[in-house]
């Protein structure tokens, strides 16, 4: 079974700051994408970042980006000149396709990191 | 914009009682599926349902059942309300045909079981 960790519970960083969120995942299948979520206090949970396995470049999103490492299934994210608005739970999700008809996109989620940034 | 729109952003309910959460996607999306959310656990899949009066059991589905009647429309019902399905609940919907498209989702239903 796929299993997704995000070891840190809760993070901190200062406002302009640099930091960089950690996942890993673990699974057999060769065929997979990877998403970052951010859900801000009270808010809709939105898509922050996608990879796609296949591709040796790591994806980047103007201040997001991530560092995947396949060999060692790891795919942290980097929010580069923080500002108040990341304050949010992140959550790292992992994603085969299962095909029900067509391509079905179950997600499984890691517990999430909650990051504060702090003025 | 995909709008997901989740017809309640709180409830509460008493144990015992039959308690439905309603969803509404209006981007003709085949997937829709519903989470509950809690500290410490992340987002658990509860069902999904890939085309209508399709569904199919996500990792925790004891205690749910769901009802898709409509291309557009997911509800899931909790067939007899217990305190510990006291949670957050987020529905989202994705396009199917391309594994790698993002699921959308509501602002939440927080639900209180008393």
């Amino acid at each position: 079974a796929q299993t997704v960790t995000q070891s840190q519970p809760e993070m901190s960083v200062q406002e302009a700051e640099t930091v960089t969120l950690s996942c890993t995942y673990d699974t057999s299948e060769s065929n997979y994408y990877l998403f970052w979520y951010k859900q801000p206090p009270s808010r809709q949970m939105i898509l922050v970042i996608r990879q796609e396995a296949y591709k040796q470049q790591n994806a980047t999103e103007n201040r997001f980006s991530v560092n995947f490492q396949k060999a060692a299934k790891s795919f942290s994210l980097k929010i580069s000149d923080s500002q108040l608005g990341d304050t949010a739970m992140y959550f790292c999700a992992f994603m085969t396709p299962t095909y029900y008809g067509g391509a079905t996109n179950k997600l499984i989620f890691g517990t999430g990191t909650l990051l504060a940034v702090q003025p | 914009d995909v709008k997901v729109t989740q017809s309640s952003r709180y409830l509460v309910k008493r144990t015992g009682e039959k308690v439905f959460l309603e969803c509404v996607q209006d981007m003709d999306h085949e997937n829709m599926f519903w989470y509950r959310q809690d500290p410490g656990l992340g987002l658990r899949l509860i069902y999904f349902s890939y085309d209508v009066k399709m569904k199919e059991k996500g990792d925790i589905p004891e205690g749910y059942s769901v009802s898709r009647e409509k291309k557009e429309r997911f509800s899931l019902i909790l067939e007899s309300a217990s305190t510990n399905q006291t949670s957050m609940y987020l529905c989202a919907s994705s396009l199917t045909g391309r594994s790698n498209q993002p699921q959308h989702f509501g602002d939440g239903t927080r639900l209180s079981i008393l």
